[in-house]
């Protein structure tokens, strides 16, 4: 079983719309958890981290669920630029060395 | 700040061919760095973890021969392709972590290299 799956999408909404991700992760003591945001041939930009207690940046909401072992991220009024892949990546309990990542969702936002 | 190059960003080579990447910390020191690959429509996936001073730490499934690492300054690490074969075309990213910021937990990535085998 992978350490982190993800649906590869793609998800096409329309300017505005909200769309939200799910991301499973397999070890039930991974500790740390954060989206990256990839675009085509570029490398990974962190666009924030997960809190247990979940937390919003701006249009950005992103959620953890320990029981059910998911993140989430959730993206309100969406942007033309907001179209890239989005990665999920879980670090495993005291090793911050450890990064799994997600294979990503690729989200396409159309006018 | 923390900001990570690598270079070449694109090569080309013909197979049996060695490659070279550098992955450069500009602004900070970085006693460890990471090298991932990424095929494509695929997850990144850690190679190893290069340490300065000292061996890097390889994980499961990679050729330490294959992939030769060298981390001989805080700023500086490089991945070397020996003998490189088409099925080593991929995107590889370096990253590193910087300690002295207030974001030690986050890992800043390179810019990417893609690699090509003919």
């Amino acid at each position: 079983r992978k350490e982190v799956e993800q649906d590869p999408g793609p998800f096409n909404v329309p300017e505005g719309a909200t769309v939200a991700f799910n991301c499973t992760y397999s070890n039930s003591a991974s500790q740390s958890f954060f989206w990256y945001r990839q675009d085509c041939r570029k490398e990974p930009k962190l666009l924030m981290s997960v809190y247990s207690s979940g937390n919003e940046d701006g249009r950005f909401t992103a959620q953890l669920n320990r029981a059910s072992q998911y993140i989430s991220l959730l993206i309100r009024d969406s942007k033309l630029s907001d179209s890239a892949t989005y990665l999920c990546v879980v670090i495993p309990q005291g090793d911050f060395n450890k990064f799994y990542f997600g294979s990503g969702t690729k989200l396409n936002v159309k006018p | 700040g923390a900001v990570v190059s690598q270079h070449p960003s694109r090569v080309i080579c013909k197979s049996g061919t060695s490659v070279k990447i550098e992955c450069r910390s500009l602004d900070f020191q970085a006693t460890t760095m990471f090298w991932y690959r990424q095929f494509p429509k695929k997850s990144l996936m850690l190679m190893a973890t290069s340490n300065e001073g000292s061996k890097a730490t390889y994980e499961q499934g990679v050729e330490k021969d294959k992939f030769l690492i060298n981390h001989a300054s805080l700023t500086l690490s490089t991945l070397t392709v020996t003998s490189a074969h088409p099925e080593d075309s991929s995107f590889y990213i370096c990253s590193a972590r910087d300690f002295t910021s207030g974001r030690a937990h986050e890992q800043f990535f390179g810019p990417g290299t893609r690699l090509t085998v003919l």
